[in-house]
């Protein structure tokens, strides 16, 4: 069964860059794309973005002059880099495995994310 | 962007209450539409895929329903563990986003 552990700095300074890595165990991992997702205390969910094996990117443009997304396909790994960081990156930040399946009615993609690592607070404080 | 609005923001029901959640897209979005549960502390958990799929392991009586702008996600006969605060997401275009959020509370 898979399983998504991830990690990283907890507390960070405003300015710093927030660095995150979520390790894929119990499946492949190609073959699938790999979300970002954050939520602010107290608030709802944010997309931050996604990869897949081939190192290929979508991200959320309100982030997307400060994030990088890779992908370590050795260690079955992939990272969240956000730059120049502030407050208002202060979050509970997800990793998740984003499956995807063809409608064949229309060719068009349905993605959804089937499981999640447990989560890594993140906290933005001078 | 396309704005997902769930509504309501959040409601009171008694343990076999029927429950319905409704979320409206800013446009058509068909039926790339899913539903998560959260639980305090918790990562989220699909429920619902595709609008109407019921993802494997979630119990029969979470069902969705809706395609184009307006979806729902019913719960049945309400259960304790079913207490949480559910959202939908869209993933017709990127960035692929989500719905406040609905509270389900114990009255």
């Amino acid at each position: 069964q898979v399983q998504l552990q991830q990690w990283g700095a907890g507390l960070l300074k405003p300015s710093e860059t927030l660095s995150l890595t979520c390790a894929v165990y119990g499946e492949s991992f190609s073959g699938y794309y790999w979300s970002w997702i954050r939520q602010p205390p107290g608030k709802g969910l944010e997309w931050i973005g996604e990869i897949n094996h081939y190192g290929t990117t979508n991200y959320n443009p309100s982030l997307k002059s400060r994030v990088t997304i890779s992908v370590d396909t050795s260690k079955n790994q992939f990272s969240l880099k956000l730059s120049s960081v502030t407050a208002a990156d202060t979050a509970v930040y997800y990793c998740a495995r984003d499956l995807r399946f063809l409608d064949p009615k229309y060719y068009y993609y349905y993605y959804y994310m089937d499981v999640w690592g447990k989560g890594t607070t993140v906290t933005v404080s001078s | 962007d396309i704005r997902m609005t769930q509504s309501p923001s959040s409601l009171s029901a008694s343990v076999g209450d029927r429950v319905t959640i409704t979320c409206r897209a800013s446009q058509s979005i068909f039926s790339y539409l899913n539903w998560y549960q959260q639980n305090p502390g918790k990562a989220p958990k699909l429920l619902i895929y595709a609008a109407s799929s019921l993802q494997s392991g979630v119990p029969s009586r979470f069902s969705g329903g809706g395609s184009g702008t307006d979806f729902t996600l019913t719960i049945s006969s309400l259960q304790p563990e079913d207490f949480a605060t559910y959202y939908c997401q869209q993933t017709y275009s990127t960035p692929r986003t989500f719905g406040q959020g609905t509270k389900v509370e114990i009255k």
